[in-house]
């Protein structure tokens, strides 16, 4: 069956510029999160949804990032204002219960210029 | 102190060889996964254990919960080992504990 998708593969911004970044995780899964990895780095929790609710928004690294999941499915990282220090791989991964192992998609990779 | 250490953090061997990563980590935690990461970047679940020993084909993981210590073993190893392997823990101490804390990979190249 299909994976995890992300959208888009590749995201090119300018300093400042709001960016929305889309996960489609595989059906059924109840549990996805978001995950970052900067350049050299290792990965970085940022937040995950049981459902539709976030019980847990302590990686999110400042207010200009949110996220929501909508359906209990597709769900959207927003990134506002960028600042160079935002590029990185975005990574989403889904699981059935949080318990469950993680089915991780391919990554939107940011670049902020 | 990271609260996920993994060790070496590089490795080079030669095809057919036995490799070991390890990885130390100081909370207590719920379950112990160990990922791998390809060139490209895609990264795939190998195992998720909180107890004993899994075996995949010529991978195998051990955990000792006591001792907070988790191994990666691969058997006769081959150059599509290549990788970034990667350690990371579900804790229920760490605030919010659904989430993983991962260590830093460790990176492995096998020659012809």
């Amino acid at each position: 069956g299909a994976g995890v998708s992300q959208s888009p593969s590749n995201k090119v911004t300018e300093k400042g510029k709001d960016v929305e970044l889309r996960c489609d995780p595989i059906s059924g899964h109840t549990a996805l999160y978001w995950y970052r990895q900067s350049l050299g780095q290792g990965l970085e929790f940022l937040i995950y949804f049981q459902g539709n609710s976030a019980p847990d928004k302590s990686g999110l690294p400042s207010d200009r990032f949110s996220a929501e999941r909508t359906g209990g499915s597709v769900s959207t990282l927003t990134i506002q204002r960028t600042q160079q220090e935002d590029s990185a791989v975005y990574l989403c991964a889904s699981s059935p219960v949080t318990t469950d192992t993680q089915y991780f998609g391919p990554g939107t990779r940011l670049t902020v210029l | 102190k990271n609260e996920v250490e993994q060790s070496p953090q590089n490795l080079t061997a030669q095809e057919g060889e036995f490799i070991t990563i390890n990885c130390s980590y100081s909370v207590g935690i719920s379950a112990l996964h160990w990922l791998q990461q390809h060139p490209g970047g895609g990264i795939v679940s190998l195992f998720m254990l909180s107890s004993g020993k899994k075996k995949h084909g010529r991978l195998i993981a051990t955990i000792n919960i006591q001792e907070k210590h988790s191994s990666l073993h691969i058997t006769a190893s081959h150059p599509r080992d290549s990788a970034v392997y990667i350690c990371a823990v579900r804790s229920y101490i760490i605030q919010g504990a659904q989430k993983l804390v991962f260590g830093q990979g460790t990176r492995l190249t096998i020659n012809p």
